[in-house]
């Protein structure tokens, strides 16, 4: 079992439609991602938050807005996305950004944009 | 720049045979280096990492060594299980600065019965 949980597992949306992912750990780690992955691909960063602010933004369409709320949570805005868009979007933590420390991520949602 | 370089895939075995998945990196100053493992319909899990020069990092059989005179990681298993089948992904992470883990485009093994 992860101990990063993602929710919804599977969203299928409308290219007018709002929706948000979840994210939640409870390891008590403060630094949180979230990484797009297509098939046969590597994860993407997309967005990093060190303790709840957000660090990095790897010039990610404004169309997805992060969001953490508190040091367990990361949610991930959606609104008017494309057809492209549609992948596994990954959420993982881990304790600090330092070199050694690994990344624990959830099972994704899989997002399909109709 | 900080990147991977993995065998290209995939890579289709028959069980008990001996696995290895070279990774290459290229990176200023001592990364740690990482593998993980992706299952079907899953997330990344972490297999096994090592943090400096001639470190060999190892979890359910699996094996690599941080060699930093060829920047090297290679994976290595003796017998592999179809239970092994998987996409390998190979990471590193550089000790400073922003970025986080930089991933090789990840390989994809079949083990068959």
């Amino acid at each position: 079992d992860t101990e990063v949980t993602q929710t919804p597992k599977h969203l299928v949306m409308g290219m007018t439609n709002k929706k948000s992912l979840k994210c939640e750990q409870h390891m008590g780690h403060r630094a949180m991602y979230w990484y797009k992955q297509k098939a046969k691909k590597p994860p993407e960063l997309m967005f990093v938050y060190s303790y709840e602010k957000l660090s990095i933004n790897e010039s990610v369409p404004s169309r997805f807005s992060p969001e953490c709320p508190n040091s367990s949570l990361l949610n991930l805005h959606l609104h008017a996305l494309q057809p492209e868009d549609s992948a596994l979007y990954l959420c993982a933590s881990s304790q600090e950004r330092d070199r050694s420390s690994p990344l624990h991520f959830g099972n994704g949602t899989r997002l399909t944009v109709t | 720049g900080n990147s991977v370089t993995q065998m290209e895939g995939p890579v289709t075995l028959s069980e008990e045979a001996f696995l290895t998945i070279n990774c290459t990196y290229t990176a200023t100053g001592y990364p740690s280096l990482f593998w993980y493992v992706q299952y079907p319909g899953e997330g990344l899990q972490l297999l096994l990492k090592a943090t400096k020069a001639d470190d060999k990092g190892s979890n359910k059989g699996f094996e690599a060594t941080y060699r930093k005179e060829t920047t090297s990681f290679h994976l290595e298993k003796g017998s592999v299980q179809v239970s092994d089948s998987a996409v390998y992904f190979c990471a590193l992470h550089r000790n400073s600065g922003n970025t986080p883990l930089v991933f090789g485009k990840g390989t994809r093994l079949s083990v068959i019965a």
